[in-house]
């Protein structure tokens, strides 16, 4: 059964607007991590943001922020003031850690940001 | 320095060659991943290393052999392919397999069966 859903495979933001990439997962555990990933065209994998389950408040990292229901079995990834080099891949991520931290990825969301 | 680097960056072979894909990661971290990307897919993990033990093996075909001679480096060796292993191979790393660590990428390989 696929953990991590993301339901938008393509998405349009104006340059400095801010732009929601949604995420849902499905697990039984307490314990687990939530990651984005930001994939480039050149194709390497980027780390933007981290969220821990017991975590009670969201985390932020520059102008990414992570909007974490845990009850909904969400975490959105909320990009403010959008830039051009912001256009790329998106992929929401949940690592268990009685698995070796195996990551489980979702399809991805492609964001092109327009000027 | 690149906290983690793959070589070579794209690679094109024939069904009855072998070759290997080089990780090397500069970050001191203690666990090393391989992923396949496929089009339109999940990123599917095949491989995990903890301090050079293989911890995870996701039912990958035998024509894929992993290989962690240490810590720092990774490889994987390639055998008889077939054309739908064509995808980007990704290398990551991250501190310790038993916590939720982030990962660190590399660039990947962008492997091409013929």
């Amino acid at each position: 059964a696929q953990k991590i859903t993301q339901t938008q495979p393509g998405m349009f933001v104006q340059e400095k607007e801010a732009v929601t990439l949604d995420c849902t997962y499905d697990t039984s555990d307490q314990s687990y991590g939530l990651f984005w990933y930001k994939q480039p065209s050149s194709g390497e994998m980027i780390f933007l943001i981290y969220q821990g389950s017991y975590d009670e408040q969201n985390a932020t990292e520059g102008r990414y922020s992570l909007n974490f229901q845990k009850a909904r079995k969400s975490a959105n990834l909320v990009i403010s003031a959008s830039q051009l080099g912001d256009s790329a891949m998106y992929f929401c991520a949940m690592s268990y850690p009685n698995t070796g931290n195996q990551f489980y990825f979702g399809t991805g969301t492609s964001l092109t940001v327009i000027p | 320095e690149t906290g983690v680097t793959q070589t070579p960056r794209h690679l094109v072979m024939g069904m009855t060659n072998k070759k290997s894909l080089k990780c090397e990661q500069h970050l001191g971290h203690n666990a090393m991943y391989w992923y396949k990307q496929s089009a339109k897919k999940p990123l599917e993990l095949m491989f995990v290393y903890s301090l050079e033990e293989r911890v995870e093996n996701n039912s990958v075909p035998s024509r894929f052999s992993p290989e962690c001679p240490n810590s720092s480096h990774l490889f994987l060796h390639l055998h008889t392919l077939q054309p739908e292993d064509s995808a980007l191979y990704l290398c990551a790393s991250s501190q310790g397999p038993g916590d939720m660590y982030e990962q660190y990428f590399g660039p990947g390989t962008r492997l091409t069966v013929t």
